[in-house]
């Protein structure tokens, strides 16, 4: 099976960076996506590394080490409403998502 | 984006009821469908892969007598919850692929907004 872990939870203040990380076990997978979830709401898509290296995409940057089994989403300039669940999900056979366990991010002002 | 709807968004039922949830996709053809489960706090679990004009496949440890799925149409997923118990009481999410964004650079899923069942 495949399984992934990220910290339960982080915080940091308004206009900071910061960086979640995401470790993995999987036997096999085509890619590596980021969502955003806001309490009650549906998951939104944020990012895909379907190869190593980092992706951009406007305050949101992610990047892929398949050698690590590692991977991060990292978040610049901090809003409130960045205040959220953000779940890291392996794409696997079928266009199947396993999530990671997911980490809340708190912003401070 | 491509738009995924749920109905209804939220249900209360008593124990021993079914309780149907529809999803649909508003303006793309979804082959594929996908309902997920989220208990408060936890992550999502998939529950099984709904595939249009065939049965669904359910992933290990979810009973498909209970939870039956039917995917009659091309933008229409229905997930029912046979004798729901209050343990059944969750949050039922589904998601679907544009197939007419297959092999661009994102792998997006768009899913939609969630039914919050409970059951009494």
């Amino acid at each position: 099976g495949q399984s992934l872990e990220q910290p339960s939870e982080v915080t940091a203040v308004e206009g900071a960076i910061v960086q979640i990380n995401c470790t993995y076990q999987t036997s096999g997978f085509y890619g590596l996506s980021w969502y955003q979830q806001h309490d009650g709401g549906a998951p939104t898509f944020l990012s895909y590394n379907g190869l190593d290296g980092l992706e951009e995409t406007g305050r949101f940057s992610s990047f892929l080490s398949r050698s690590d089994s590692y991977g991060y989403l990292l978040l610049q300039e901090l809003q409130m409403k960045d205040s959220a669940s953000y779940f890291c999900a392996l794409t696997g056979g079928g266009n199947k998502l396993t999530f990671g366990t997911g980490t809340q991010l708190k912003v401070e002002l | 984006g491509a738009v995924v709807s749920q109905h209804p968004s939220w249900v209360i039922c008593k124990s021993g009821t079914s309780v149907k949830i529809e999803c649909r996709s508003l303006d793309f053809q979804a082959t594929t469908m996908f309902w997920y489960r989220q208990f408060p706090k936890q992550s999502l679990m998939l529950m099984a892969t709904s595939n249009e004009g065939s049965k669904a496949t359910y992933e290990q440890g979810v009973e498909k007598d209970k939870f039956l799925i039917n995917h009659a149409s091309l933008t229409l997923s229905t997930l029912t919850v046979t004798s729901a118990h209050p343990e059944d009481s969750s949050f039922y999410i589904c998601s679907a692929a544009d197939p007419g964004l297959a092999g661009g650079p994102h792998n997006e899923q768009f899913f939609g907004p969630g039914t919050r069942l409970t059951v009494l």
